[in-house]
Order: structure tokens, then C-alpha cells, then sequence
């Protein structure tokens, strides 16, 4: 099994939908939560970053982190064409190194 | 303007060739790591480094070497012993045990 598992997709939905990613995760010792966001034959970009259990947001994005079940999501608000990318979560712990998710390939149709 | 710095963009290879692929960055972290993605596979660490002149293995370090002499550059060699090296590498770093940030890539193609 592995400590990190996300839904590689795609996932296609019609623009201004609201878009939910998630990941689960096996080892309850990671306390640092990220999302990448990548666009094809681009390097990953820091979307969010969130430390422990709750919610964070930033604009139209919503970081949301359950420890207690091992599983955090990303929500996308009115989603644009311009969203169209792979989203990575990835974590760590103060005694591990960054695991990252496969990516789901995320398509907003016009 | 700070940022992570990687060339080339596209790199060929011969078969039996070593190649070497430049990570350079100006954001005084003191962490930088290498990365291959394939497609669907997401992101496999191959090496890293927390400290001048110290690296250390990371999942699938067969095939690579590097060096870190300075802090800002991280260079990544594909010797002749990585069978399968085609494939997208991403160099990152971070303050340790802090969020990467990483490069725009090589893309690196076996002719």
C-alpha cells in the first residue's frame, strides 16, 4: 500500500463547477500538508500549504485537512479553463521527507 | 528575482552517453533535491542534499550521481548505467523539512 494514494482521474467537469480533490494517507505522524498544481511539461507550483487538522483558503481555493481520517482535499470555487492542470498533494512529517500523490489530472470544459 | 533555474529544457542522449543536467537556485535554501516523473507515476526522488558538499540517496538513485560544491547549484549526471532514463527531471529545493519549490524541468530523451 502506498503512504500516499490520490485518484489519478481525469476528471472532467464544465466550467464554474466546483471541483473537489482529495488524498488519503497512511501515516498518521505527517503534520504538513501541500498542493502542487502542474501544468503539462511545467514544473509543479505551491498552490497551498497547511499545518495540522482544519481549513485554510485562498481565493477561490480551499485547503481541507481530517487527520482523524487521514484524509485531506482541495476545493476549487467557480473553476476556470485555467485551472485545467495535474493537482499533487503532498506531505510530510518532522522525521520524514516529503511524500507526494500521483497527481489527478484535472479538465474544465468551456 | 528569485527563483530555480534549470538546463537544458530538452536534452537527447545517445545510448552509452553521460549527461548532465544543471539546477542552479538563488533563494538561499539550504535543501535541493532531484526528482523524475514518468507519465502516471507522479514524482520519485532520486537524490538530495541538505548541506554543502553531503547528499543522500533518495529512491531510485541507480544509474545517477551528483555533487553540491556550492549551495546554489545542484547538478544532476545520468551515466550510461540508468537503462530507462527518458522521462521529465524536476529539481527542487526548500529550507530543510520546510515546502519545495521546484524548477520547470529537463526533459531528457534517450535517441
Amino acid at each position: 500500500q502506498k503512504e500516499v494514494e490520490q485518484d489519478p482521474g481525469p476528471l472532467s467537469v464544465p466550467e464554474g463547477a466546483i471541483v473537489s480533490l482529495n488524498c488519503t494517507y497512511s501515516n498518521s505522524a505527517f503534520q504538513y500538508f501541500m498542493w502542487y498544481r502542474q501544468y503539462s511539461r511545467k514544473g509543479p507550483e505551491l498552490l497551498m500549504y497547511t499545518y495540522s487538522s482544519g481549513n485554510k483558503e485562498d481565493g477561490r481555493f480551499t485547503a481541507q485537512v481530517d487527520k482523524s481520517s487521514k484524509y485531506i482535499s482541495l476545493f476549487i470555487r467557480d473553476s476556470q479553463p485555467s485551472d485545467s492542470a495535474t493537482y499533487l498533494c503532498a506531505m510530510y512529517s518532522s522525521a520524514s521527507k516529503i511524500i507526494f500523490g500521483s497527481g489527478t489530472r484535472l479538465s474544465i470544459r468551456p | 528575482d528569485g527563483g530555480i533555474t534549470q538546463s537544458p529544457k530538452y536534452l537527447f542522449r545517445k545510448e552509452g552517453q553521460n549527461v548532465t543536467l544543471s539546477c542552479e537556485q538563488n533563494l538561499n535554501h539550504d535543501a535541493m533535491y532531484w526528482y523524475r516523473q514518468d507519465p502516471g507515476q507522479g514524482l520519485r526522488l532520486i537524490y538530495y542534499s541538505q548541506i554543502v558538499n553531503d547528499f543522500q540517496k533518495g529512491d531510485i538513485a541507480e544509474g545517477y550521481s551528483v555533487s553540491r560544491e556550492k549551495k546554489e547549484s545542484f547538478p544532476l549526471t545520468v551515466t550510461s548505467a540508468q537503462k530507462n532514463p527518458t522521462a521529465f527531471y524536476l529539481c527542487a529545493s526548500s529550507m530543510v523539512r520546510d515546502e519545495q519549490f521546484f524548477g520547470p524541468g529537463t526533459r531528457l530523451t534517450v535517441l
